[in-house]
């Protein structure tokens, strides 16, 4: 049972590249979530998803784009990468119950 | 969504209780207390929730406040491989707004030998 996983673990892209950043879940779960982690700092909502087709924004969503075309996998877009997206990316999903975590993608803008 | 005020930083030697405590003074009746830590970067992890009565499962114990403004996560016999940053987190019950979970910066508890 993999849970959430989430695709590139780590990444380094110059300013300007662009890039998707992929999670999958398996635990068929409507409801899933893209956060980011600065240092020293919890974790903040960028988009999030209740089900398959649906998006909406989070408390931090400028500069990232995300689709849910099917349900199992949920994609994060930066179309022009910015120094100060460098971060760690955390990918969640719920059914029910509490949200299940990835274990973060390290991306790093210079 | 309530905020939650947490110490920033305790310490706690193996094998004793850690007491991580949590104000949430601003909780609203249909809010729910939730407890995740997250180890060394990793992804967060649950630990428990509770509403208004006490919790216990098979990782921690959460005591709640009879007035709700308050609440006490418990390992009870800490081991090292409990180190890590614990979050306090209010969420309005139900599936309104997608369920969001809203991070403050939580408690390092640190255990030591």
């Amino acid at each position: 049972n993999a849970g959430v996983t989430q695709t590139p673990k780590f990444r380094v892209l110059k300013t300007g590249q662009s890039m998707t950043l992929l999670c999958a879940q398996d635990m068929n779960h409507e409801y899933m979530y893209w956060y980011r982690q600065d240092p020293g700092m919890g974790l903040r909502l960028i988009h999030y998803s209740v089900g398959e087709g649906t998006t909406a924004k989070g408390e931090v969503p400028d500069g990232y784009n995300v689709s849910r075309l099917k349900k199992q996998n949920f994609l994060l877009g930066l179309e022009s990468a910015a120094p100060s997206q460098t971060s760690v990316y955390f990918c969640a999903s719920r059914e029910r119950g509490p949200q299940h975590f990835g274990d973060g993608t390290r991306l790093s803008i210079l | 969504d309530a905020k939650t005020t947490q110490p920033p930083s305790m310490d706690c030697a193996e094998g004793r209780a850690a007491n991580l405590p949590c104000n949430h003074s601003t909780i609203s009746g249909n809010e729910y207390v939730y407890w995740y830590r997250q180890i060394h970067s990793q992804g967060p992890q649950y630990i428990i929730h509770g509403l208004k009565n006490n919790e216990t499962n098979e990782m921690a114990s959460l005591i709640i406040t009879e007035d709700r403004k308050s609440s006490t996560l418990i390992l009870p016999h800490a081991t090292l491989r409990d180190t890590a940053v614990y979050y306090c987190i209010v969420r309005v019950a139900g599936t309104g707004g997608g369920n969001k979970l809203t991070f403050g910066t939580g408690t390092q508890l640190k255990v030591e030998l």
